[in-house]
């Protein structure tokens, strides 16, 4: 059964510093996606990761894949408070057709 | 181009009742997938159509069930409500082409609430 951990859980920073998000998984996956949900609102797509050493980076955040390590980490860059949110990191298992399995979630707050 | 629409938005139910909710993907998109997302269980996978077939399943009893339809529309249905049945549920659509998947794009989702 594939496994999902992120970690941190919940995490208070201050703008303008930098933190990084981590997410394991625990069974051979040929992608990686990470969302963003906003409090009462859908997922919104981020990143999606499909190879060993996949680096993506939008704005402040940065996504990268090790799929040797099955480790995925988001990396927050100078943080502002407009980037508060939950993000999940999700996988599905090769071929896709066996949907998606979500981490927990970070509860990311920063504040000014 | 439209995103993914779901519909209603709010729901309220009682007890023992039963529940439809629909889900219209992006265009050209042939599969749809659901997933309930509560504060216990976080979110997880129910069941994804793809041209009007069911290809997976997730861990949920038989009350939960769903269907695909000609234009891709899909509804999921609960019977029997139970109080924890209440949560967001979301429903994504994704494009496949030769086996490969562009990725899921989600809906703003239905909030479900059992009383």
């Amino acid at each position: 059964e594939l496994k999902v951990e992120q970690n941190p859980l919940f995490l208070s920073m201050q703008e303008g510093k930098n933190y990084t998000i981590y997410c394991n998984y625990s069974t051979t996956s040929d992608r990686l996606y990470w969302y963003r949900q906003d409090p009462g609102k859908s997922l919104e797509s981020l990143f999606v990761l499909l190879s060993n050493g996949a680096v993506k980076q939008e704005g402040r955040l940065m996504a990268s894949l090790d799929t040797k390590a099955r480790l995925s980490t988001l990396h927050i860059t100078a943080a502002v408070h407009d980037l508060s949110a939950t993000y999940f990191c999700a996988v599905h298992s090769g071929g896709g057709a066996d949907g998606l399995t979500f981490g927990k979630g970070t509860h990311l707050i920063i504040q000014p | 181009k439209a995103g993914v629409t779901q519909t209603p938005r709010y729901l309220i139910k009682t007890r023992g009742q039963q529940v439809t909710l629909s889900c219209s993907p992006i265009s050209g998109h042939r599969s749809v997938s659901w997933y309930q997302q509560t504060p216990g269980q976080g979110l997880q996978f129910l069941f994804e159509y793809f041209s009007e077939t069911q290809r997976n399943k997730g861990n949920f009893p038989g009350r939960f069930s769903g269907r695909q339809f000609s234009n891709s529309r899909s509804e999921m249905n609960v019977s029997t409500l139970e109080l924890g049945d209440s949560a967001l549920y979301l429903c994504a659509s994704s494009l496949w082409d030769r086996g490969f998947n562009y990725g899921y794009t989600f809906g703003s989702g239905t909030r479900l609430t059992v009383v």
